[in-house]
């Protein structure tokens, strides 16, 4: 297993595109989360999934953004109509069940220009 | 409602020097504390973690203590090296219906000159 996986590393788009980012979990993981991070802060939690079922979701996810986890083991991530304030590294997590350690994956670097 | 404090960086040391880099936490509940390190260009990993009042979390030479009287967990290690130069982030969960969220302070970049 070679932990988890975000794609792509790196995006820079245009401001007012639409971008997808991918994050596949450890695969015995049932738990998923969103976090963003901006530089020189830490993390800040967007959304948790438990198998399919999105069970949080910060006031921070605008109606801009979207999280789907479909078949309970990849995740996407989409932000519509991208501003320059969305210029972050989104980072994804998995874990098995309470108590249990989270994985990180190494995160996805978007630049909105 | 939670949040974790910690202290500012950068913090610049001499490979064997002693470090200690402070956190403070608010929490409703009783939270579980954790220290996560950042490597550049990679994702957070757990350092070590505490889950109750006075538990000690300890891993590679680094320590932590869950102090609930101060509300603190503050890092230490005897004698830092090079490598260990990163970004340092303790954190606070607390177990909500099973989501048990992390709560992340700022970070601490820590540089370690040989």
């Amino acid at each position: 297993d070679t932990g988890v996986s975000q794609n792509p590393r790196h995006k820079i788009t245009k401001r007012g595109q639409n971008v997808t980012f991918r994050c596949d979990p450890i695969s015995e993981h049932n738990r998923l989360y969103w976090y963003r991070q901006t530089l020189g802060q830490g993390p800040e939690f967007l959304t948790y999934f438990q198998n399919e079922a999105q069970l949080e979701k910060s006031r921070l996810l605008s109606d801009r953004f979207s999280a789907e986890r479909p078949k309970g083991s990849f995740s996407t991530l989409e932000i519509q109509r991208t501003e320059q304030g969305d210029s972050a590294m989104y980072l994804c997590a998995s874990r098995t069940g309470t108590g249990s350690d989270y994985t990180f994956g190494s995160g996805t670097r978007l630049t909105v220009v | 409602g939670n949040s974790v404090t910690q202290m500012e960086g950068p913090v610049t040391l001499s490979e064997e020097a002693f470090l200690t880099i402070n956190c403070t936490y608010t929490a409703t509940g009783y939270p579980s504390l954790f220290w996560y390190v950042q490597y550049p260009g990679e994702g957070l990993q757990l350092l070590l973690k505490a889950t109750k009042a006075d538990d000690k979390g300890s891993n590679k030479g680094f320590e932590a203590t869950y102090r609930k009287e101060t509300t603190s967990f503050h890092l230490e290690k005897g004698s830092v090296q090079v490598s260990d130069s990163a970004v340092y982030f303790c954190a606070l969960s607390i177990s909500n219906f099973g989501n048990e969220k992390l709560t992340f302070g700022t970070g601490t970049r820590l540089t370690i000159i040989p």
